[in-house]
């Protein structure tokens, strides 16, 4: 069974560029959750679907967004890049999102580099 | 604020020897409580998941302990192996607001040496 695919693993961008970061769940997975790793903040909650809504929110600037398909597959889209936006961003899918009582797995990344 | 704090923020140990992660939070109420392992440029992957109403959980040589009463929690890993050479990060899923929207600690980074 594959696990969760991102795409791409790497990236470069400058100041003020926008980046599309996509994310494959595990088939039949239908909640997938975006979250944001840099060493300073650690992890931090981005969002989170669940059959094309969005379910949750974290505390992040509308330059920050997101959207599921019906096949499941998640993208997230940071516009208007800054320097602090340089960081791992992981994704996370599970079969439902019933108040975070299911296991969540997660891929591998995307590191994000903001020059 | 960050409402989950974990202790040591790092720790080095010889392979063999056993050892204990804690964290402590303020998240409440609460859904569960999870221990993940985090290798370098990977992913995190689950350890355990213990909701309130559980004391311990074990996957292997990792054993969660839960305290409600006190907010803590402990992971213990037994005959530490090489492998076991990673970032163990405590998150804790808010009974309110549901969904994914976990709360991370800072993780311990755990290096064992031969």
């Amino acid at each position: 069974k594959a696990g969760v695919t991102q795409t791409p693993r790497y990236l470069i961008k400058t100041r003020g560029q926008q980046v599309t970061l996509s994310c494959s769940p595990i088939s039949g997975h239908r909640s997938v959750s975006w979250y944001q790793q840099t060493p300073g903040q650690g992890l931090q909650f981005l969002f989170e679907y669940f059959s094309e809504t969005q379910r949750n929110k974290g505390n992040f600037p509308g330059r920050f967004s997101g959207r599921q398909f019906s096949n499941s597959r998640s993208e997230m889209n940071v516009s208007t890049l800054e320097l602090g936006d340089s960081a791992l961003y992981l994704c996370a899918s599970s079969l439902f999102a019933s108040q975070g009582q299911d296991e969540l797995f997660f891929g591998e990344g995307s590191r994000l580099t903001v020059l | 604020k960050n409402q989950v704090e974990q202790s040591p923020q790092s720790l080095i140990i010889l392979e063999g020897k056993n050892c204990t992660l804690q964290c402590n939070y303020t998240v409440s109420p609460f859904s569960n409580l999870r221990w993940y392992k985090q290798d370098t440029g990977r992913g995190p992957v689950s350890l355990t998941i213990m909701t309130f109403s559980e004391n311990t959980k074990s996957n292997g040589r990792y054993t969660a302990t839960l305290d409600a009463d006190t907010k803590q929690s402990s992971l213990h890993i037994t005959a530490s192996q090489l492998s076991d050479s990673a970032s163990y990060i405590c998150v804790v899923s808010p009974l309110t607001g549901g969904g994914n929207k976990l709360t991370f600690g800072t993780g311990t980074q755990l290096k064992v040496e031969l």
